[in-house]
């Protein structure tokens, strides 16, 4: 019954690598996210997806490649994985449109070696 | 860009004294929300204030809300060792009359209340 769940938890790959992280809500929600967070704890809105369509895509570089398949999941694909790519990667979502509380899944560290 | 501030970066206190915590803030929001991290876990949501409210209470919680100083503050009253976190405030900018809900953080205060 878990709210907004991730895979993998944890993710070590080597640089260059192409990686995937899921996430699916269960709440019904129109909106879903994606954060970084960095080794200092900052938090930074990566994408956000309104019922499956892209509204905010925050300069973030067209190696990482958001995919809505339905509007209660968000997938992260990474391509050619850089070690700066290290981080801490949550999910969330709220209800549409409403800048109310946004649940966060559980976050996926990954480490790029 | 980041749009918080959160001051002070780490507080330390001892179980059951009250904790207050700072945000300040840039541009012009719909409502300003706290949330909590606990090590290695997602955040949680707290409590959330418009940009028309200036206090709200949530059980230990105190949050206030100045918007002609940008900042806000929260308050917890007789802490728990339970409560040490990480505390961020989270502001969702007016967007055109609409907000799809971004959030966008502060870099957050270490709390660590000591048994």
């Amino acid at each position: 019954d878990t709210a907004v769940s991730q895979t993998p938890k944890y993710l070590v790959t080597q640089m260059g690598n192409d990686k995937s992280i899921k996430c699916e809500q269960n709440l019904g929600h129109d909106t879903m996210y994606w954060y970084k967070q960095d080794s200092k704890k900052f938090l930074k809105i990566m994408f956000s997806y309104n019922n499956k369509e892209l509204i905010i895509n925050e300069t973030v570089p067209n190696r990482f490649s958001p995919k809505s398949p339905d509007k209660a999941h968000l997938n992260l694909h990474i391509n050619s994985l850089e070690l700066g790519d290290s981080a801490v990667y949550f999910c969330a979502s709220s209800p549409q449109a409403s800048g109310r509380a946004a649940f966060f899944g559980p976050g996926t560290r990954l480490t790029v070696l | 860009s980041q749009q918080g501030e959160e001051d002070p970066q780490a507080l330390s206190i001892q179980e059951g004294e009250n904790a207050t915590m700072n945000c300040s803030y840039k541009t012009s929001i719909n409502n300003l929300q706290w949330y909590r991290q606990n090590s290695g876990r997602g955040l949680v949501h707290l409590i959330l204030i418009r940009s028309n409210e200036r206090e709200k209470h949530s059980g230990r919680l105190r949050v206030t809300l100045d918007t002609s100083k940008k900042s806000s503050s929260l308050l917890i009253t007789a802490s728990r060792a339970a409560d040490t976190a990480s505390y961020f405030c989270a502001t969702v900018a007016n967007a055109g009359g609409t907000s799809y809900g971004k959030l966008t953080f502060g870099q957050g205060t270490i709390l660590t209340v000591h048994p």
